[in-house]
């Protein structure tokens, strides 16, 4: 029953932006998109979150699309210690907590 | 700024012991989350606890799996009996104010790893 869907992997050079992708058609009005990322054998990393309007921060900007259904994530400038496990999580606030899918593996080549 | 702070990192159990797990909030953080990751897969919630109450335990397996945040101290997860399908990591996460965490998520510690022998 997840509410996202993501590629589960991409590769992408270090030095370029990197751009991840996630659909969530289902979300409703008051759900937040979340990202995370988890380095391996690390606790996940909380990356930037937004409603509706685009986000940015010192590490990533995050763009929704303007019905909502679909983000990305963009790393602008990627090295090799952004190889991790991306997730996007759509989260209300609700006793539910965080629920984490699969994610994508983003891989940086050299 | 400590952030969450789980002890220990890596635990040995030979199968039929006790796990305890422990977990410190970051200061100011008043929920406590447990999540659980096996081999090769993503997280999954097990506990959402706030100080002296269970609020959400629907991710917990029914028998051998107890969680508590006592009014002082750190949060506990037990594992009673261990066998060798609990090996996996365990990690801790917190928020603020139930209102102020959607603004903000988690902020996750660094996990015990547990391998059961």
């Amino acid at each position: 029953d997840a509410k996202t869907t993501q590629p589960p992997s991409m590769d992408c050079a270090e030095g370029r932006a990197a751009n991840l992708p996630c659909n969530h058609s289902t979300i409703s009005g008051n759900e937040y998109v979340y990202w995370y990322r988890q380095i391996h054998s690390q606790g996940p990393q909380y990356i930037i979150h937004g409603l509706k309007n685009n986000e940015t921060n010192e590490m990533a900007s995050l763009i929704i699309t303007e019905d909502r259904k679909s983000s990305t994530l963009i790393l602008p400038h990627a090295t090799l210690r952004d190889t991790a496990v991306y997730y996007c999580i759509v989260w209300g606030g609700g006793a539910d907590g965080l629920t984490f899918g699969k994610g994508t593996h983003l891989i940086i080549q050299p | 700024n400590a952030g969450v702070m789980q002890n220990p990192r890596h635990l040995v159990r030979r199968r039929g012991q006790e796990a305890r797990l422990r977990c410190s909030p970051m200061k100011g953080h008043s929920h406590v989350y447990w999540y659980r990751q096996l081999p090769e897969e993503g997280l999954k919630f097990m506990v959402y606890l706030q100080k002296e109450n269970i609020i959400d335990e629907s991710g917990m397996p029914k028998e051998r799996f107890s969680a508590e945040f006592p009014k002082e101290g750190p949060s506990i997860l037990r594992i009673q009996q261990v066998v060798r399908g609990d090996s996996a990591a365990y990690f801790c996460a917190s928020s603020p104010k139930y209102r102020d965490s959607e603004y903000y998520g988690y902020t996750f510690g660094s996990g015990t790893r547990l391998t059961v022998v």
